[in-house]
């Protein structure tokens, strides 16, 4: 059973490009989690997803930012017009259909650069 | 104040020595997490825990909810074992985590 698949690993884009970063979840697993690890800095919740459902993105900046999880296919976190403080580590962890007491398994993130 | 601290920030430790980290938190919760990250970034799992004890290898956490505090034990610590150890809570009111800053843990041969 493969673990949380994330993609690309790191990604480079110059100011004003547009970045999507890949997450697919563990086998079985329909809630998706990103997090956002800016340098030198902890981990931050951005949004929770289930399969073609919003759940919380209280921590989604207001602009710019958009998160899909669609039915088939992997969960998507779009940054448009990227600027040079979006550049982090953005974590994505999925669990099981019943989140029972919230066990969540990472991925290996994806390295955002823009330059 | 951040809702999850941890402390120490910064440890180092001679390889074999008991190591304790310390995780208190201000919200009620539904479970707490143990994370691992290596350089490199990569996040690994230790240990989800609501109550008591859990044990894995040389690695021991426990909380006391009452207290709102746990604690995260390595002992006959290994270069190997260096490494940031991230403490995060699930709040009742939700599934999101929120993560206090880590400590970054230095063992040397």
């Amino acid at each position: 059973n493969a673990g949380v698949m994330q993609n690309p690993r790191h990604l480079v884009r110059r100011r004003g490009q547009e970045a999507r970063l890949r997450c697919s979840p563990m086998k079985g697993h329909s809630h998706v989690y990103w997090y956002r690890q800016l340098p030198e800095e902890g981990l931050k919740f951005m949004v929770y997803l289930q399969k073609e459902n919003i759940i919380d993105e209280s921590g989604m900046p207001k602009e710019r930012f958009s998160a899909e999880f669609p039915k088939e296919g992997p969960s998507i976190l779009r940054i448009q017009q990227v600027v040079r403080g979006d550049s982090a580590a953005y974590f994505c962890a999925s669990s099981p259909l019943q989140p029972i007491y919230n066990e969540q398994f990472f991925g290996p993130g994806t390295r955002l650069t823009v330059l | 104040k951040n809702e999850v601290e941890q402390s120490p920030q910064n440890l180092t430790a001679q390889e074999g020595e008991f190591i304790t980290i310390n995780c208190s938190y201000s919200v009620g919760i539904s479970a707490l997490h143990w994370l691992q990250q290596h350089p490199g970034g990569g996040i690994v799992s230790l240990f989800m825990l609501s109550s008591g004890k859990k044990k894995h290898g040389r690695l021991i956490a426990t909380i006391n909810i009452q207290e709102k505090h746990s604690s995260l034990h390595i002992t006959a610590s290994h270069p190997r074992d260096s490494a940031v150890y991230i403490c995060a809570v699930a709040e009742t009111s939700g599934s999101r985590l929120t993560f206090g800053e880590g400590t970054q843990l230095t063992v040397n041969p």
